[in-house]
């Protein structure tokens, strides 16, 4: 029982490169949202996909990109990381738009 | 913003008393979720309560609702050292985008 998967756990990047974190589900959600969370603050929205098809901006998008690959998968990319994406990265999903979300366990990623 | 903000920052309390932690929101929502979060972990959706309710639970939670005050809290009765973690509230419009979520409350339980 998977739930929500992300990888990798931990990243450590230089100014400049770029990555792609990977996510993915397998409850058959038809949401799924990419957060960060910075020290003593709560989540922020960076992007989301209502559905597979569509993603749309969230709260803080600049700096970032994401392709809904299908159903299932959900990836975040940074084309030319800076450090202020160093961060936690949360990938959550939701079967409906009034249910509450199952998230993965996160991303670590620092930023040099 | 529907921004849900939680007071207070961080609480500390013995095993076995209750603790209550406060969420305010700005604006009209379609239901308000409390979420919990264990040091280097995800978050755990604990409850969701609607905008039509006022008061739900579920074992040793109890969430209330107050739309005119635009607040809500959380109890946690006879806590446990266990429950020792990272306390959120978040606030959906009912619409695809994501939730809103506050700052958090850090509770600490004293054995």
């Amino acid at each position: 029982n998977a739930g929500v998967t992300q990888t990798p756990k931990f990243q450590v990047l230089k100014t400049g490169q770029s990555m792609t974190l990977q996510c993915a589900q397998d409850m058959n959600h038809n949401s799924m949202y990419w957060y960060r969370q910075d020290p003593g603050m709560g989540l922020r929205l960076i992007y989301y996909s209502a559905s597979e098809g569509t993603t749309d901006k969230g709260e803080v998008p600049n700096g970032y990109n994401v392709s809904r690959l299908n159903k299932r998968e959900f990836s975040l990319r940074l084309e030319s990381a800076a450090p202020s994406q160093t961060s936690v990265y949360f990938c959550a999903s939701r079967q409906g738009y009034r249910q509450p979300q199952h998230f993965g366990d996160g991303t670590r990623l620092s930023i040099l | 913003s529907q921004q849900g903000e939680e007071d207070p920052q961080a609480l500390s309390i013995q095993e076995g008393e209750n603790a209550t932690m406060n969420c305010s929101y700005k604006t009209s929502i379609n239901n308000l979720q409390w979420y919990r979060q264990n040091s280097g972990r995800g978050l755990v959706h604990l409850i969701l309560i609607r905008s039509n309710e006022r008061e739900k639970h579920s074992g040793r939670l109890r969430v209330t609702l107050d739309t005119s005050k635009k607040s809500s809290s959380l109890l946690i009765t006879a806590s446990r050292a266990a429950d020792t973690a990272s306390y959120f509230c978040a606030v959906s419009g009912g619409g695809a985008d994501g939730l809103t979520f506050g700052k958090g409350t850090h509770l600490i339980i004293q054995p």
